[in-house]
């Protein structure tokens, strides 16, 4: 199975800051990859897909990007809104397989 | 409008049976796949399990093979989950998706004696 890890698993950080979160898979996955955003309580909701398009809707202080086995989202300016935990997942092999998240909360 | 809505969640002894449905609208669950992912208390996301659109094949991860069972039913547009042999470990929320555009609210499966 292929493995995802992700880095930091936790980070504080200010409204208006840029934040990259890394992930990093455990053999290639060409560019298999998305990005997900999680508030308490609430169903994950998709960000990026195949490792830099934009879901309908995301605004574009949202970015992705990698391919291989490393991956990158990136917000460009961090928003009261934008505090939630963020998953990467790979899709390019079966079983599909998630990262740990990185909480993202204020500093 | 895509949207998918679980339900069939509920309380059931260790060893039980419980059957999940997922019923979708603004797309045909003949023509996407959809997969089941499930959360645990406090922890990450886990993918469970996928029915593939065209030809509806099956995968399911080592966790829960042989215990679950993804089907649909194409007249219903809807997805099923059923989950046999149940353990304490699988208690949490299971959600359905199209992973990369839409998930539905979930549904929590509590298995306790």
């Amino acid at each position: 199975d292929i493995q995802m890890t992700q880095s930091p698993s936790s980070l504080s950080a200010s409204v208006g800051d840029r934040v990259t979160i890394t992930c990093r898979a455990s053999q290639g996955i060409s560019s298999n990859v998305a990005w997900f955003q999680q508030k308490p309580g609430k169903a994950p909701k998709s960000l990026i897909y195949a490792a830099s398009s934009l879901q309908s809707g995301v605004p574009s202080k949202f970015s992705g990007s990698g391919s291989g086995t490393d991956f990158t989202l990136t917000i460009s300016s961090l928003q009261p809104e934008d505090f939630a935990t963020y998953y990467c997942q790979q899709y390019n092999n079966y079983p599909f397989t998630f990262g740990p998240g990185t909480k993202v909360d204020i500093k | 409008e895509v949207q998918l809505l679980e339900s069939g969640g509920g309380l059931v002894q260790p060893g039980g049976s419980l059957r999940l449905s997922c019923a979708v609208s603004g797309f045909s669950v003949s023509s996407r796949a959809v997969s089941w992912v499930r959360q645990a208390p406090g922890k990450g996301l886990e993918w469970v399990s996928v029915i593939t659109g065209s030809g509806g094949i099956t995968f399911y991860a080592d966790s829960v093979k042989g215990r679950y069972t993804i089907s649909r039913d194409n007249s219903k547009n809807t997805v099923y989950l059923q989950m046999d042999s149940l353990r304490a470990e699988d208690t949490a929320v299971y959600y359905c998706a199209q992973l990369t555009t839409s998930w539905g609210q979930g549904t929590l499966v509590t298995v306790s004696s």
